[in-house]
């Protein structure tokens, strides 16, 4: 396998579930990213991490939680989430953080969905 | 505050019209400018990355240019698989904590 791939692709999921979210890289990247992407809506920066460290918080409410266990794979834990956090998924990774001219490479998403 | 602003928001042409894209930023410290292409379903795809004020870079019938104020995504002859959102991103600052803002995109549509 190759680039970045996320899984699951679609998640319904009621307001009182808990779900994580998967992300895994094969670039040998040091850094990932979790953006969130509304309808008309710019990407929205959640997290990121840079060889395993968070780096990045945006203000992101509690109930999202990132965890980095290796440079490859990335989570994001969800509990009691509000319907207005509908929306795609997308993470990322660059070969490092910070430098200059680091393209982010995306997986496909994962569709979320709250009842 | 750091801002990118992509224009038009839609774009329909006709098969073979060229057309361009427009990326303007107003941000401190420019590190880089990207373009992506986001297919429906799809996260975003790699495009071009550009550094320097008068940077071009050319894929196919893609071609994107870059000043100190905004950056170009001509498209030459275009084919309805052209047909795609476009973004166009911008990571700034001077320390080694840079942020990437992104545009809104510009949803571009091929007849054939």
């Amino acid at each position: 396998e190759t680039g970045v791939t996320q899984t699951p692709r679609h998640l319904v999921m009621g307001m009182t579930n808990k779900k994580s979210l998967k992300c895994e890289q094969h670039l040998g990247h040091n850094a990932m990213y979790w953006y969130k992407q509304s309808a008309k809506k710019p990407l929205e920066l959640m997290f990121v991490y840079s060889l395993e460290e968070r780096v990045e918080n945006n203000s992101v409410p509690s109930r999202f939680s990132p965890e980095c266990p290796n440079s490859s794979h990335l989570f994001l834990h969800l509990h009691t989430l509000q319907p207005e956090d509908s929306a795609l998924y997308l993470c990322a990774s660059s070969q490092v953080y910070g430098g200059n001219n680091q393209p982010q490479h995306f997986g496909d998403g994962t569709r979320l969905s709250i009842l | 505050e750091d801002q990118v602003t992509q224009s038009p928001e839609a774009l329909r042409l006709q098969e073979g019209e060229s057309s361009s894209l427009n990326c303007s930023y107003t941000v401190s410290g420019l590190r880089g400018l990207f373009w992506y292409r986001q297919d429906p379903g799809k996260g975003p795809e790699f495009l071009f990355t550009l550094y320097s004020a008068g940077e071009e870079k050319e894929k196919e019938r893609l071609k994107a240019t870059l000043t100190k104020k905004e950056s170009f995504l001509h498209i030459t002859a275009p084919k309805p698989e052209d047909s795609a959102t476009y973004l166009c991103a911008v990571q700034a600052g001077y320390s080694s904590a840079s942020k990437i803002i992104f545009g809104s995109g510009t949803r571009l549509s091929i007849r054939p």
